[in-house]
């Protein structure tokens, strides 16, 4: 399948600093780029969903003036937590999808994120 | 929008016996049911999808069935390993968009 990868894999930052999560689609570009936010022992959140070159369509209840999401390449998407607080620590996991891969979401490692 | 609920929560199966694990979607115009296995700290990884147009889908030991008119889809596993030990998420594809709505989740454990 193809692949998708996530930098940093986890992350430890103080409180009210920002912090940067990059997803890159490795071997096929991706349309489409989705975040996701996992709590331990529960489900995939969706978080916002992002298309090469526009605008991130954000999720009900998701700031979007918080997590900042940019899909400035077919190859990549950065999601930037800004301000981030203790409640913000959780597992950020990415997905791409493109109809070159017959639109299956194919997701990234994720990255674990603690706020202090 | 589409809503997933997935069934049981935690399964628990003696090695080498089959595991199922059910669910329900709520939009009848869903057409792409994908199955993804998360093991602790790491990603999703897609097992087995099923598209609207088939009822079942089989790759060597898993198998997915799907009943479009009760809006029911299933996972089963048969000869079940160590390795399949983990937690296994349904999922289905909102016609109204491209996102995917998660279920629940299922966390699988397999009895020595």
């Amino acid at each position: 399948g193809a692949v998708v990868s996530q930098h940093p894999s986890w992350v430890i930052c103080k409180s009210g600093t920002s912090v940067k999560i990059e997803c890159r689609s490795l071997d096929f570009q991706a349309t489409t780029m989705f975040w996701y936010r996992q709590f331990p022992k529960q489900s995939l959140m969706l978080m916002a969903t992002s298309n090469e070159g526009s605008k991130a369509t954000y999720e009900q209840g998701v700031e979007k003036d918080k997590f900042l999401i940019n899909h400035a390449s077919l190859t990549l998407s950065t999601l930037t937590v800004t301000s981030a607080h203790p409640e913000d620590s959780s597992f950020y996991i990415c997905s791409a999808a493109a109809e070159a891969v017959g639109g299956t979401q194919y997701f990234g490692p994720g990255t674990r994120l603690t706020v202090l | 929008g589409e809503n997933v609920e997935q069934h049981p929560s935690t399964l628990s199966v003696q090695e080498g016996d089959s595991a199922v694990i059910k669910c329900t979607y709520s939009d009848s115009a869903s057409n792409y049911f994908p199955w993804y296995k998360q093991e602790l700290g790491k990603g999703p990884q897609l097992i087995i999808d099923i598209r609207s147009n088939v009822g079942e889908k089989k790759d060597q030991r898993i198998a997915v069935t799907l009943n479009k008119t009760a809006k029911h889809f299933s996972l089963h596993i048969t000869e079940t390993q160590p390795e399949d030990s983990a937690v296994y998420f349904c999922a289905a594809r909102d016609s109204s968009a491209s996102k995917i709505i998660f279920g629940s989740g299922t966390r699988l454990s397999i009895r020595p």
